[in-house]
């Protein structure tokens, strides 16, 4: 299973574009890239999923470089409760048909007003 | 349309304590998954159950921990004896289809062991 790193921690202020990077250098073919974002005392709520290229939904959006060996998550014009827990998870969908997903540590965002 | 349900959401025990947890997943969701997540860091797989069958128990610590899942709905996993180490936040997941990578989370149990 592809091992992803992703930074500790990232400061912001309301109003602007967050971007995520995560890096997963052993991306297998069959993986799929997807993001949960985790507030307090609540279990993560998933946000994006992509497998190349460009994804975008309603929350944000996902770039995945042809490589594929790393991905950002950017979350347009930020507030104060997008201050959450945002990690990246790679899985290989298809193997023993399962949804197998390894949670890092993850990346606290922290949005100041 | 209702979400995962947990219960109970807090509990305190002494260790070698028996506990158990329950968790009702979205109604038509096959797949059910429990996590354990210590703080400080990403929730870990225990058990994953598709219906009423495991298929994957490989981080389950088996000694302590049971997990079942009757009639391929509510599910009940059950620590006995609890260690310390067990302090952590249980979270009951459920997915729609599997391959999709797309869970749903109850808000989880946490558990605290004295």
């Amino acid at each position: 299973l592809a091992k992803t790193t992703q930074p500790i921690s990232m400061d912001s202020y309301e109003g602007q574009e967050v971007n995520i990077t995560c890096s997963h250098n052993n991306i297998a073919t069959n993986d799929y890239i997807t993001w949960y974002q985790q507030f307090p005392s609540q279990g993560p709520r998933f946000i994006i999923q992509g497998y190349k290229t460009k994804v975008t939904n309603e929350v944000a959006s996902l770039f995945i470089p042809a490589d594929r060996k790393s991905s950002t998550l950017s979350l347009p014009r930020v507030s104060l409760s997008d201050t959450a827990v945002y990690y990246c998870l790679v899985g290989d969908s298809l193997s023993y048909n399962t949804d197998k997903l390894i949670f890092g540590t993850g990346t606290r965002l922290q949005v100041f007003p | 349309e209702a979400g995962v349900a947990q219960s109970p959401r807090y509990k305190i025990i002494e260790k070698r304590q028996s506990v158990a947890f329950w968790c009702n997943p979205i109604s038509g969701h096959a797949t059910l998954y429990w996590y354990q997540q210590i703080l400080g860091q990403g929730p870990k797989l225990l058990i994953q159950f598709q219906n009423n069958g495991v298929v994957d128990d490989s981080q389950l610590p088996k000694d302590r921990f049971s997990a079942e899942r009757l009639k391929g709905v509510d599910s009940t996993l059950k620590i006995q004896p609890a260690k310390l180490e067990d302090s952590a936040v249980y979270l009951c997941a459920s997915s729609l289809v599997v391959g999709t990578g797309e869970l749903f989370f109850g808000e989880g149990s946490r558990l605290t062991v004295l």
